[in-house]
């Protein structure tokens, strides 16, 4: 059964650094998007991605954050200045239509 | 806005017990419909879906939902718990005219005492 794989599984990194997490959605899927959560809270959306742009993102997506999907793939959520407040866990999900399909998630801890 | 609760933060049922875990939303129309467990430091697993249809869906692991327009709720429930139950619920709506995103509820933690 196909699905939705992220790595890493656990990235830590410096407070001020640049991280990158990776997705690779389902092959035949066309909606892709990001969640967080922060750890005992509920999954926020952050962003989903549809047809090579950005269709809809919440108020947590500012500049620091970008998504790019570089080939046929990859699905990428770059955090540029990574705060303290970024701690938490990074679900991928991705849709024909309706359901999405979550990924593992990849635990980001900023020290 | 669109918003998602889940009025139990945490609910205790004995092993054999039913259970239900309520879910209201708010929104205009209707959205599509999920509820999803989390077991601790794991990924969301989907237990059932409503799109359309009967609004008594079958969902895997012996859980079902019922949707209720008149009271824009989707309960979970399950008629024999398990102690493998034990986990967080989570709630979701989506949206597809704002990108298709989900919106979560708060979620609730089941707890199974034997």
């Amino acid at each position: 059964e196909p699905e939705v794989t992220q790595t890493p599984s656990h990235q830590v990194t410096q407070m001020g650094q640049e991280v990158i997490l990776r997705c690779v959605p389902i092959s035949n899927h066309l909606y892709f998007y990001w969640y967080r959560q922060i750890l005992g809270q509920k999954v926020e959306f952050l962003v989903s991605f549809y047809n090579n742009e950005i269709s809809e993102k919440s108020e947590i997506f500012d500049d620091q954050f970008s998504v790019e999907r570089p080939d046929g793939s990859n699905f990428t959520l770059k955090i540029r200045s990574t705060k303290l407040e970024d701690s938490a866990m990074y679900f991928c999900a991705s849709s024909e239509e309706g359901e999405q399909f979550f990924g593992p998630g990849t635990r980001l801890t900023v020290l | 806005a669109q918003s998602v609760t889940q009025p139990d933060i945490h609910i205790t049922v004995s092993e054999g017990a039913s259970l239900e875990l309520r879910c209201n939303y708010s929104y205009g129309a209707t959205p599509y419909l999920f509820w999803y467990v989390q077991s601790p430091g794991q990924g969301l697993q989907l237990l059932l879906k409503y799109f359309s249809g009967d609004t008594l869906v079958q969902g895997i692991k012996g859980f079902e939902a019922e949707f209720k327009r008149s009271q824009s709720s989707f309960n979970l429930r399950k008629p024999s718990v398990h102690w493998s139950d034990a986990a967080e619920y989570f709630c979701a709506v989506g949206f597809m005219e704002y990108g298709n995103k989900l919106v979560f509820g708060a979620g609730t933690i089941l707890r199974v005492k034997s």
